[in-house]
C-alpha cells in the first residue's frame, strides 16, 4: 500500500525567511510524485511533477526535489501570498490511485 | 479556459433525499476522479473511471455511486445521504497514463442533517 507522510503539520514563517518542507513516501514502482497548493475551501492547484531521484524543478520562490525515498519542497524568501497548505502525492504503478498526504499548512506572516 | 467545473459548490440536505453533484471538464482529459477531502484524513478517492463507461472504486466508496456516459461529464450520486457524508468534495480530471497530473475543481461542500 502506497504510504505519504508530510511534515511538519503546521509551519509559521517571518516574510523572507526560507525553510521546507518535507515528504515521505513509500510507493511500489513511483510514476511520479505531485506537489499540490491548495487555498481554504479551494480545490488543489497543480504546482510540480517529480519522476526520477536526482530530479529538481523551480517555480517563482518554490523548488521541489525528489530523493528515492522523499522530496523537499524548498521555500526561498517567501511572502505572505505563499500562505497555503501544500500537499504531496505519489502515483504508483498501480494507475489507478492518486495517494495524497495530509499536507503542510504553511503561514507566511509580514 | 481549460477548467473542471462542479456543482452545486455548496449542498444542504437531509438524511435519505437523493443527490448529485455535476462534475465536467473541458480538457477531453480521459481519466476523472471524485474525491473527499475531511479535516485530518486528508484527500481521499471515491471512485475514478478512465474512459467513458469504465469506472471503478477508491479507497472509500460506500454510500456512493458515478456514472460516465460521456467523456466530459463524470456525476457523484448519492442515493440516501447520510451526515456521514457530510465533507468537501473534489472532482479533478487528467489525460492518460498515471505520470500526467490530475487538475482539480473547485469543490463541493455538502452538508447532510
Amino acid at each position: 500500500e502506497d504510504q505519504v507522510t508530510q511534515s511538519p503539520e503546521a509551519l509559521r514563517l517571518q516574510e523572507g525567511e526560507s525553510s521546507s518542507l518535507n515528504c515521505s513516501y513509500t510507493v511500489s514502482g513511483l510514476r511520479g510524485l505531485f506537489w499540490y497548493r491548495q487555498d481554504p475551501g479551494k480545490g488543489p492547484e497543480f504546482l510540480f511533477t517529480l519522476y526520477s531521484a536526482g530530479e529538481e524543478k523551480e517555480k517563482e520562490r518554490l523548488k521541489a526535489t525528489l530523493t528515492k525515498k522523499e522530496s523537499f519542497l524548498h521555500i526561498t524568501a517567501p511572502k505572505p501570498e505563499d500562505s497555503a497548505t501544500y500537499l504531496c502525492a505519489v502515483q504508483g504503478s498501480g494507475y489507478s490511485t492518486l495517494t495524497f498526504g495530509k499536507g503542510t499548512m504553511l503561514l507566511v506572516s509580514p | 479556459e481549460a477548467q473542471v467545473t462542479q456543482n452545486p459548490r455548496y449542498l444542504i440536505t437531509v438524511t435519505g433525499k437523493k443527490l448529485t453533484v455535476t462534475c465536467s471538464q473541458n480538457m477531453n482529459h480521459e481519466y476523472m476522479s471524485w474525491y473527499r477531502q475531511d479535516p485530518g484524513l486528508g484527500l481521499r478517492q471515491i471512485y475514478y473511471s478512465m474512459n467513458v463507461e469504465v469506472t471503478d472504486k477508491g479507497d472509500v466508496p460506500e454510500g456512493y455511486k458515478v456514472s460516465r456516459k460521456e467523456k466530459r461529464n463524470f456525476p457523484l450520486i448519492l442515493e440516501s445521504p447520510s451526515p456521514n457524508q457530510t465533507s468537501l468534495y473534489f472532482c479533478a480530471s487528467k489525460a492518460g497514463g498515471p505520470s500526467y497530473e490530475q487538475y482539480f475543481g473547485p469543490g463541493t461542500r455538502l452538508t447532510v442533517t
